[in-house]
């Protein structure tokens, strides 16, 4: 299946600062990509959907001021948690789909904590 | 409305077949989808299935969906230690392209 890879892989920040996470798709266009934030032991909420080019459309719920997305290019979308404080600790994860638009490959994650 | 129903637990021996269950409430959806996570890491995609098939076979993977019941399965055969894991079942309604996921089955298994 195809690459995503996720940058960082963890990141611990002090509470007020931002933090931003990339999301690139190694072998293939992803003309779609996706946002996720996973509570432990839970299933994977969906934050917002990025076309390229195109600004973000983020789901119920999720202020789109503090999670700011931006997806410039085919294979880069860029996450930043604005002013974060300690409940935006999560792990996030990214997920991107190209041509196949039925197929959705996933990134590793990134663990945040916001201390 | 669109949801996706999933045991949370199972726990199988080293060498037995595990078959994990999904129910979904979208009768039109187009495909449903089988994801494992391991502790800390993403999702792989380990299969997905067409609305329109009944079964998919992949190596020590099958794939049974009975769409009258709405009901999806994924069988593990010979499982062994390093399918422990938490297996996510998932669809894309014909509305859009953002997955609707279960809430994930704990498989364990045990040598």
């Amino acid at each position: 299946g195809a690459v995503v890879s996720q940058h960082p892989s963890w990141v611990i920040c002090k509470s007020g600062t931002s933090v931003k996470i990339e999301c690139r798709s190694l072998d293939f266009q992803a003309t779609t990509m996706f946002w996720y934030r996973q509570f432990p032991k839970q299933s994977l909420m969906l934050m917002a959907t990025s076309n390229e080019g195109s600004k973000a459309t983020y789901e119920q719920g999720v202020e789109k001021d503090k999670f700011l997305i931006n997806h410039a290019s085919l294979t880069l979308s860029t996450l930043t948690v604005t002013s974060a404080h300690p409940e935006d600790s999560s792990f996030y994860i990214c997920s991107g789909s190209g041509s196949l638009s039925y197929e959705q490959y996933f990134g590793p994650g990134t663990r945040l904590t916001v201390t | 409305g669109e949801d996706v129903e999933q045991s949370l637990f199972l726990s199988v021996r080293e060498g037995d077949s595990s078959v994990i269950n999904c129910t979904y409430t979208d009768s039109s959806s187009t495909y449903l989808y089988w994801y494992k996570q391991e502790p800390g890491a993403g999702l792989q995609l380990l299969t997905y299935i067409f609305s329109n098939m009944d079964m998919k076979q992949d190596q020590r993977l099958t794939v049974l969906l009975n769409k009258k019941d709405k009901h999806l399965s994924l069988r593990i055969a010979d499982t062994q230690t390093g399918d422990s894991a938490i297996y996510f079942c998932a669809e894309i309604p014909p509305t859009g392209g953002k997955l609707i996921f279960g809430q994930g089955t704990e498989l364990s298994v045990k040598p």
